[in-house]
């Protein structure tokens, strides 16, 4: 098993650029996470999925997008990006109330 | 509203020493609390978890944890450190009552352990 995986593993992009970061579970877990890390700030949820086809949002959600359309992937969009948003990008999975499954991490540099 | 506090920003301790890293925690109603390490540039690794049971909860590499209610902490602590064991730890909490579908984890601020030799 992979585990969790995540795609790009390093981007930088431009001021109002756009993209998309894909986070995978092989482990057919129903929750799925998106957190951001910044020094001094430890984790903080972005947004949260309880299921295929549902998403939540989390403690600071402004200026992301997130879509879960298949069960094992759950999608992480910037649509304009910002320098506020560079950060390092952790997916999570998890089975209910168990251990959260993490990332390897997406280092993203917005200039 | 659910919270983690870790007060100490970074613990050091010689090889072979004891360890203590703290956390204390806020929640509504009971606790779920959790251990994470992150080694460098590498994702977060669960260590331990306490749902409920025995106070003391023994987790991976060696490291234990104590609950206390009534201190609302939830210490991570090993006998004998290892340099191996210099690594970025995360103390996490969720509410049992925090509502149906919500399983959203509160993180501390991370308590940034070195071992030296």
């Amino acid at each position: 098993n992979a585990g969790v995986t995540q795609t790009p593993k390093f981007r930088v992009l431009k001021t109002g650029q756009s993209m998309t970061l894909l986070c995978a579970q092989d482990m057919n877990h129903e929750y799925m996470y998106w957190y951001r890390q910044d020094p001094g700030m430890g984790l903080r949820l972005i947004h949260y999925s309880v299921g295929e086809g549902t998403t939540a949002k989390g403690e600071v959600p402004d200026g992301y997008n997130v879509s879960r359309l298949k069960k094992q992937n759950f999608l992480l969009g910037l649509e304009s990006a910002a320098p506020s948003q560079t950060s390092v990008y952790f997916c999570a999975s998890s089975y209910s109330t168990r251990k959260q499954f993490f990332g390897p991490g997406t280092r993203l540099t917005v200039l | 509203a659910q919270s983690v506090a870790q007060p100490e920003d970074q613990v050091n301790v010689a090889e072979g020493n004891p360890l203590t890293v703290k956390c204390t925690y806020s929640v509504s109603g009971n606790p779920y609390l959790f251990w994470y390490v992150q080694y460098p540039n590498r994702g977060l690794q669960f260590l331990l978890k306490y749902i409920t049971g025995d106070n003391l909860v023994k987790g991976s590499y060696g490291f234990e944890a104590e609950f206390n209610k009534s201190q609302t902490s939830f210490h991570l602590k090993k006998p004998s450190a290892l340099v191996s064991d210099s690594a970025l730890y995360f103390c996490a909490v969720r509410d049992i009552n925090s509502g149906a579908g919500s399983y959203q984890l509160t993180f501390g601020k991370g308590t940034k352990l070195s071992v030296i030799p």
